[in-house]
């Protein structure tokens, strides 16, 4: 069965203490990997798609990495405009577009 | 960035009540339409693929008399929530994917949150 498991469920840092979120999934065939951010009481924001194990991509102070069993979103000097829950999601080979696997994401806090 | 909008964002009704939410692509035309529903600390849950001009496909589990599906137009997918009861209070989100941008991203919407007394 298809799975996608985030950790950790929660991250408390302090401003400009770097960290790393972990997407652990077990997927049939992958189509690619995609991180989103939600903040409270609203739909996820796109960030990255990942394809291919050792792809990285980045994003002001985001860098998303993948490995054919997990993907890492590095989070370098955060600042507290970052807190958000961080999703993570996949799509596999017999999936459609919308049939993203989402993990139940990490929530992160950064605190001035 | 491409731009989905969702509303109401928030709606509270009496148990027996059915409530619509509306979901469009704002600049773009979206042939296919999802939705999703997303309880607290849960994962995002697809209910339904929505095409324009043809009949919903609902998820296993999901019932269709219930959370009625129209996308009527390139831009506007509609969902109902047919006589609701308080287990049908949840975040609803919706999305667009673009027929060129498929295989890159979806674009979701702002969410709705329903609350059933």
């Amino acid at each position: 069965e298809d799975q996608v498991t985030q950790s950790p469920e929660a991250l408390r840092l302090q401003e400009g203490e770097s960290s790393s979120l972990n997407c652990s999934y077990t997927v049939s065939g992958l189509r690619g990997l995609f991180w989103y951010r939600q903040d409270p009481g609203k739909g996820p924001e796109f960030l990255f798609t990942l394809y291919s194990a050792g792809e990285e991509k980045e994003k002001e102070r985001l860098k998303a990495t993948l490995t054919k069993k997990e993907s890492f979103l590095h989070i370098t000097a955060p600042k507290p405009e970052d807190s958000a829950t961080y999703l993570c999601a996949v799509l596999n080979y017999g999936g459609s577009q919308g049939n993203l696997i989402f993990g139940k994401g990490t929530k992160l806090s950064v605190k001035p | 960035g491409a731009v989905v909008s969702q509303h109401p964002s928030r709606v509270i009704c009496k148990s027996g009540t059915s409530v619509k939410i509306e979901c469009r692509s704002l600049d773009f035309q979206a042939t296919t339409m999802f939705w999703y529903r997303q309880f607290p600390k849960q994962s995002l849950m697809l209910m339904a693929t929505s095409n324009e001009g043809s009949k919903a496909t609902y998820e296993q589990g999901v019932e269709k008399d219930k959370f009625l599906i129209n996308h009527a137009s390139l831009t506007l997918s509609t969902l109902t929530v047919t006589s609701a009861h308080p287990e049908d209070s949840s975040f609803y989100i919706c999305s667009a994917a673009t027929r060129d941008k498929i295989r890159e991203k979806l674009f979701f919407g702002s969410g709705t949150q329903l609350s059933v007394l």
